[in-house]
């Protein structure tokens, strides 16, 4: 099973800022990656597929990047909006389709 | 719109049975598998199975957690997919979702089902 840890598990930081939230697996996965937005009461909101391609309606803010092992996911000038939750996730070698245990962002 | 809904959640004692559904409407049914993901509550997302469709058969597979007390299942016909659950325990709280895909730019979940095993 490849195992995804996500690192911080919370960061605080401020609306303008960019924000910096990191995926490792614990084999190489190729770009077989995708990242979620979770908010409270909602289902997960796919931002990133294919490790760096954004999703339907996806702003520009939201950059994803990395192969193999590591992966990035970038956002740019925090807005309100966009304090949540991520979960990366791995779809190259399944079952299990394995996510990682997530990342809080929260306001400073 | 492509769309999906779940429903048959509730409580439901250890070691009892719960069957839940997954409506599927706004696209062709029979041409997509069908994933389940759960959440625990204030946990994080964890995978139980997929069911893939008439032309491969209807295989399934399954998480290890839940792997002889979960059975997917489905039915083109009424482009509906289940989630049939026996021997329940209280590690099998969470909200269940349903996803059409879990690889590639797909992106539709349903909007959840809280399932709660409890005396």
């Amino acid at each position: 099973e490849i195992v995804m840890t996500q690192s911080p598990s919370t960061v605080s930081m401020s609306p303008g800022e960019r924000a910096t939230l990191s995926c490792r697996a614990s084999q190489s996965i190729g770009s077989d990656l995708a990242w979620y937005q979770q908010k409270p009461g909602q289902a997960p909101r796919l931002l990133i597929y294919d490790a760096s391609t954004r999703a339907t309606g996806i702003p520009a803010k939201f950059t994803g990047s990395g192969s193999g092992t590591e992966f990035t996911l970038t956002i740019s000038s925090l807005q309100s909006e966009d304090f949540a939750v991520y979960y990366c996730q791995q779809y190259n070698n399944w079952p299990p389709i394995t996510f990682g245990q997530g990342t809080r962002l929260e306001i400073k | 719109e492509v769309q999906l809904v779940e429903s048959g959640g509730g409580l439901v004692q250890p070691g009892g049975s719960l069957k839940l559904s997954c409506a599927a409407s706004g696209y062709t049914f029979s041409d997509f598998a069908i994933h389940w993901v759960r959440q625990a509550p204030g946990k994080g997302l964890e995978w139980v199975g997929r069911i893939r469709t008439k032309t491969y058969n209807y295989v399934t597979v399954y998480a290890a957690s839940v792997k002889g007390r979960f059975t997917i299942s489905r039915d083109d016909s009424k482009n509906t997919a289940y989630l049939q659950m026996n021997s329940l325990n209280t590690e099998d709280t969470a909200v269940y979702y349903c996803t059409r895909r879990l690889d590639g730019g797909d992106g539709y979940w349903g909007q959840g089902t809280l399932v709660t095993v409890s005396s």
